[in-house]
């Protein structure tokens, strides 16, 4: 167990439908990133977050996608009109930035697993 | 080289045996390599961040070097043992960009 949690583990929903996912970074990390993994693929950057500021997120995959951190805690990736295509892990991971510049290791939460009927 | 890549894909030894895979990523613009161990239904997990031509870092059994004016990373795994039998991804990052550029990863079997 890293320390970031994400919820919920597992959905499966039917294309069209808007999906919704959480992520608690561990508590004194202030950077959060979101990833997408395919079969046979790494991680795909989306997006991340230094406090509540969203520094990068001309990686996310389409409008449809979107993320907060509304508070520079928790966090959320909200995908709407899912697309089969969406079907992938989606991971999330903290770090603490304690430098100017630094991205310091990375830790991940165990992902969500998301189907598209 | 733009991409990450790692090599070779899949890799099946024998416990006692020690092994080696390779990360290639774009010597140009370099800021920092990791590396990460993924484990079937669990999170990856941090091994080295690594940051300096020339670096050499070492974890137990682990080990990892650094050439980032030709743009690669070696990870070695002296003995492995079955509960080494993991995903082992690089992940680079470029002084100019804000993301991670994971590669595929190397997926290693450890058999008894």
């Amino acid at each position: 167990d890293t320390g970031v949690s994400q919820d919920p583990r597992h959905k499966i929903t039917k294309r069209g439908q808007n999906v919704t996912f959480r992520c608690d970074p561990i508590s004194e990390h202030n950077r959060l990133y979101w990833y997408r993994q395919t079969l046979g693929q790494g991680p795909e950057f989306l997006t991340y977050f230094q406090n509540e500021a969203q520094l990068e997120k001309s990686r996310l995959l389409s409008d449809r996608f979107s993320a907060e951190r509304p508070k520079g805690s928790f966090s959320t990736l909200e995908i709407q009109r899912t697309e089969q295509g969406d079907s992938a892990m989606y991971l999330c991971a903290s770090s603490l930035r304690i430098r100017a510049g630094g991205h310091n290791e990375q830790f991940f939460g165990p992902g969500t697993r998301l189907t598209v009927l | 080289i733009l991409n990450v890549e790692q090599s070779p894909q899949s890799l099946h030894v024998q416990e006692g045996d020690s092994t080696n895979f390779t990360c290639s990523f774009p010597s140009s613009n370099f800021y920092a390599l990791h590396w990460y161990r993924w484990e079937t239904a669990k999170s990856p997990e941090a091994l080295f961040v690594m940051t300096l031509n020339g670096d050499e870092k070492k974890k137990g059994r682990i080990s990892a070097t650094l050439n980032t004016k030709e743009g690669y990373s070696y990870l070695y795994i002296k003995g492995s043992q079955p509960e080494d039998s993991a995903t082992y991804l690089c992940a680079y990052l470029s002084r100019f960009n804000n993301d991670m550029r994971f590669g595929a990863g190397t997926r290693l079997t450890v058999k008894p």
